[in-house]
């Protein structure tokens, strides 16, 4: 089955870039999105189609696919980015989220 | 505005069925959108439990096929979830969202999430 890899955790100073990376086989042919959650809230996403930036999500959220690997770049990180991040993907008519990386800003 | 709110019984018996219960606002069920239902654990990542589509078509997690199933009420604008044979492992915080169809595949709008507690 296919299945999403994330680091558990990763950390960053303020003003720092923070990059949070997903993989899985043949990623780089899916449309992959990233998920922003914060204790006691439902996830938002940050990302879409790899690349593509909601509407009221800060210019400092970008995104990149290729390969086997997505990555979630925050440049600039601010105190606020902490948080959980998940990736998702879908394959063969079913959704796949990644395990989850806790970003931790210090 | 989408808007998603579930609703549903808190707690339920081991062994028991779970049923849940997504209203939607601002848009119609009947869009192109799927309507999905995700699950946390406390403490844990987030599971893709499945999905429903205008005219009834659904999409499960494999790991959960045999025990769910997901159905839409049109009339009503809403969506539900049926998990039987439940264990202590289902309990969890459950979402109702709204998938963005082909090919975006990402969830748009989430409701708030409800608790269900399975204990004996």
């Amino acid at each position: 089955s296919f299945e999403l890899t994330q680091p558990p955790s990763v950390s960053v100073s303020p003003g720092q870039t923070a990059r949070i990376t997903c993989s899985g086989d043949e990623l780089g042919e899916k449309y992959v999105a990233w998920y922003q959650q914060k204790p006691g809230q439902s996830p938002v996403v940050v990302i879409h189609q790899d690349n593509k930036r909601p509407s009221g999500i800060p210019e400092r959220f970008s995104g990149s696919n290729s390969g086997t690997t997505a990555t979630l770049t925050i440049s600039g990180t601010q105190a606020m980015d902490d948080g959980d991040y998940y990736c998702q993907a879908w394959e063969s008519s079913t959704v796949v989220f990644g395990g989850g990386t806790k970003l931790t800003v210090l | 505005q989408v808007q998603l709110q579930e609703s549903g019984t808190g707690l339920v018996k081991t062994s028991g069925t779970l049923s849940l219960i997504c209203a939607v606002s601002g848009v119609s069920v009947n869009n192109n959108n799927w309507w999905s239902w995700v699950r946390q654990p406390p403490g844990k990542g987030l599971e893709w439990i499945g999905e429903i589509y205008r005219g009834g078509k659904t999409n499960y997690n494999p790991s959960l096929k045999t025990r769910v199933t997901i159905s839409m009420d049109m009339s009503k604008n809403q969506f539900s979830l049926r998990l039987t044979s439940v264990t202590a492992a289902d309990t969890a915080v459950y979402f109702c969202a709204s998938l963005a169809p082909s090919p975006q595949y990402f969830f748009d709008s989430w409701g708030q999430g409800t608790l269900v507690t399975v204990s004996s």
